[in-house]
């Protein structure tokens, strides 16, 4: 079965580095998301990007982040300059048309030290 | 904005046995979809069950099944003839059949403990 892929699993950082998460989305799907989790709370909606472009983003999704497909396959997360608060879970899901469910792929754990 | 809740932080039921975890929300939309989602210690997403709002019929995935009130805007799910490996965080979403983006707005999440 088709998965989503992130790498690395588990990123450790120091406060104020910028860090890109990498994610490889379902070859055929057409819309793409990130979401985080801070451990033990609930899972939030970053960015959704569809035809090239961000199609929405929320509060949390300030200057710091940005969204990049670069090469057809894979699509990346940066933070450009990263703080304790930034520390979570980040999930990249995929899907490929509205009534379709995401993928999620397995997250990549974020640490900021 | 849509809001998910989930009034259960924990539930716990014997192996075997049947399981329902709780989920409202709140929407002026008619259309729109609803998931149910299994997060593992792995915390990887894993889809259990998803239902379209224009149907009336309650989707079934195997042991898997929800009781969707559109009325009163419910979304419980069924866990029947729990096993060891059904032990896993769950989390309700709502997903707006609106716009291209259609993010998910998850709840809180209900931990579910199967005891052997």
């Amino acid at each position: 079965e088709p998965e989503v892929t992130q790498t690395p699993s588990h990123q450790v950082t120091q406060m104020g580095q910028e860090v890109i998460l990498r994610c490889v989305p379902i070859s055929n799907h057409l819309y793409f998301y990130w979401y985080r989790q801070i451990l033990g709370q609930k899972v939030e909606f970053l960015v959704s990007f569809y035809n090239n472009e961000i199609s929405e983003k929320s509060e949390i999704f300030d200057d710091q982040f940005s969204v990049e497909r670069p090469d057809g396959s894979n699509f990346t997360l940066k933070i450009r300059s990263t703080k304790l608060e930034d520390s979570a879970m980040y999930f990249c899901a995929s899907r490929v048309t509205a009534n379709y469910g995401y993928t999620f792929g397995s997250g990549t754990r974020l640490t900021v030290v | 904005a849509q809001t998910v809740t989930q009034s259960q932080p924990e539930m716990s039921v014997q192996e075997a046995e049947t399981v329902t975890l709780s989920c409202t929300y709140d929407t002026s939309e008619s259309d729109y979809y609803l998931f149910w989602y299994k997060q593992p210690p792995s915390r990887q997403m894993i889809l259990v069950i998803r239902q379209e709002a224009y149907k009336q019929q309650n989707a079934t995935e195997n042991r898997f099944s929800v009781n969707f009130q559109k009325a009163a805007k419910s979304f419980s799910l069924k866990i029947s003839d729990s096993q060891l490996g059904d032990a896993a965080m769950y989390f309700c979403a709502y997903r707006s059949a609106q716009g291209a983006g259609n993010m998910l707005t998850f709840g809180g999440g209900t931990r579910l403990m199967v005891k052997p």
